[in-house]
């Protein structure tokens, strides 16, 4: 599983209300993403961060944030939770080792918006 | 035109089949491509990794590159009931850039 570990692995919320999914990686890399996987869409990317600090929107950015203090956090908040956000959140790694650069995913994160 | 395309299927073969997966893509600039196998409820699985085009082989695994036309494969011989999962392709252009994904095939092999 390359060391990451996302939490909860499940949560029922009600609409309105802010809800944070919590990533963690055992090994600093760099390059750590959020996505969300819905039927009839696959995976789809929400934010990605390239280091502390540093972070970018992917596909499907609108309602979420990210924030990165340190290497091994990177956090997804749902501003105000919509029905439309119920999913399953996956984060993932992917490693800058000299010519690999494979991606890892966390187990996910059942999320439910009532 | 999606990005990367791969049939949802499902994929019905008995068990000892060889099974083909495929994607295609339009994306010139791809070089990284990545297969995953997802088991219900659990989160994807790095099988396969190839930079560039080519052949790579793992055990039953065998992952094909070819950029001229745009298409990469997963082959699985002697398919088990445990290679019945959902096999997601992804890609990229860069080394840190996201993968982009396809939607996945849903495989199921009876014995």
């Amino acid at each position: 599983d390359a060391g990451i570990t996302q939490s909860p692995r499940h949560k029922v919320t009600e609409t309105g209300t802010p809800v944070t999914l919590r990533c963690h990686q055992t090994e600093n890399h760099r390059y750590m993403y959020w996505y969300r996987q819905d039927p009839g869409h696959g995976l789809r990317l929400i934010h990605y961060s390239y280091g502390v600090k540093d972070t970018d929107k992917g596909e499907v950015s609108d309602g979420y944030s990210v924030s990165r203090s340190k290497t091994e956090d990177f956090l997804l908040t749902l501003e105000s939770a919509t029905s439309s956000q119920t999913s399953v959140y996956f984060c993932a790694i992917r490693t800058d080792g000299t010519g690999r650069t494979e991606a890892f995913f966390g187990q996910g994160t059942r999320l439910t918006v009532v | 035109q999606k990005e990367v395309e791969q049939d949802p299927g499902p994929l019905s073969v008995p068990e000892g089949a060889i099974v083909s997966l495929n994607c295609t893509y339009s994306n010139s600039a791809f070089q990284y491509f990545m297969w995953y196998r997802q088991y219900s409820r659990k989160g994807p699985e790095l099988l396969m990794y190839t930079y560039s085009s080519g052949n790579k082989e793992d055990g039953r695994f065998t992952a094909q590159v070819d950029k001229s036309s745009k298409y990469i494969s997963l082959f699985i011989r002697d398919s088990q009931p445990s290679d019945s999962a959902t096999y997601l392709c992804a890609m990229s252009a860069r080394a840190g850039t996201a993968l982009i994904f396809g939607k996945g095939t849903t495989l199921s092999v009876s014995s």
